[in-house]
């Protein structure tokens, strides 16, 4: 079936390092992906999407490339803020006869320090 | 602002009590879901509905039903709660799956402690 696999966190970062998440897909068709970012007590947003292949997501200075060919929708940003401190999820839509629904990976807590 | 809204933040209840989370919406959106969020599993599909009266079951449906009765409010009973279910739950919405491309809108979470 579909699935999503996330880099284990915690991540710990300077401010103004450079952050790499990595999300890895398996998914029949062609799906969209996304990623998700929940900060402390809060629900989830949407950070940024792309619907197909070679697409770039781009949000907050937070960038993703949908890589077909590596099944992969790895999220970056050059630079990040204390406020960028959250917990980070990749997802991708999944469609079967009733709907559709996200698939979400088990999400990347994202710690950076000043 | 359009939004997702939970009825509660935080809510305690006794073994063997039934349960009612709510969940409304005010984007006239299609497709309502509920999941559940714990640490190091992430994010569990438990229902979703893609209209009123309709419901499917995600990945873990058991010891759970919902309610759509009408289009903005998407309703998660607990028959009989258990300590294992104690966990957040999150609402989102979407419009119709042929522009689900669009993503989700999520509501704050309830966070639930069965005792």
């Amino acid at each position: 079936g579909n699935s999503v696999t996330q880099m284990e966190g915690p991540v710990t970062l300077s401010e103004e390092a450079f952050l790499t998440i990595n999300c890895t897909y398996t998914a029949t068709g062609y799906p969209s992906l996304f990623w998700y970012v929940q900060y402390p007590g809060e629900g989830l947003q949407l950070l940024l999407k792309a619907t197909k292949a070679d697409d770039k997501g781009s949000n907050k200075g937070f960038e993703a490339t949908y890589r077909k060919e590596t099944t992969s929708f790895h999220l970056e940003k050059g630079s990040v803020q204390v406020s960028d401190s959250a917990v980070y999820f990749c997802a991708l839509s999944s469609a079967n006869q009733a709907g559709t629904a996200l698939i979400f990976g088990k999400g990347t807590t994202l710690s950076v320090s000043s | 602002d359009v939004k997702v809204t939970q009825s509660s933040r935080y809510l305690v209840k006794r073994t063997g009590e039934k349960v009612f989370l709510e969940c409304v919406q005010d984007m006239d959106h299609e497709n309502m879901f509920w999941y559940r969020q714990d640490p190091g599993l992430g994010l569990r599909l438990i229902y979703f509905s893609y209209d009123v009266k309709m419901k499917e079951k995600g990945d873990i449906p058991e010891g759970y039903s919902v309610s759509r009765e009408k289009k903005e409010r998407f309703s998660l009973i607990l028959e009989s709660a258990s300590t294992n279910q104690t966990s957040m739950y999150l609402c989102a919405s979407s419009l119709e799956w042929g522009t689900d491309h669009y993503g989700y809108t999520f509501g704050s979470g309830t966070r639930l402690t069965v005792v």
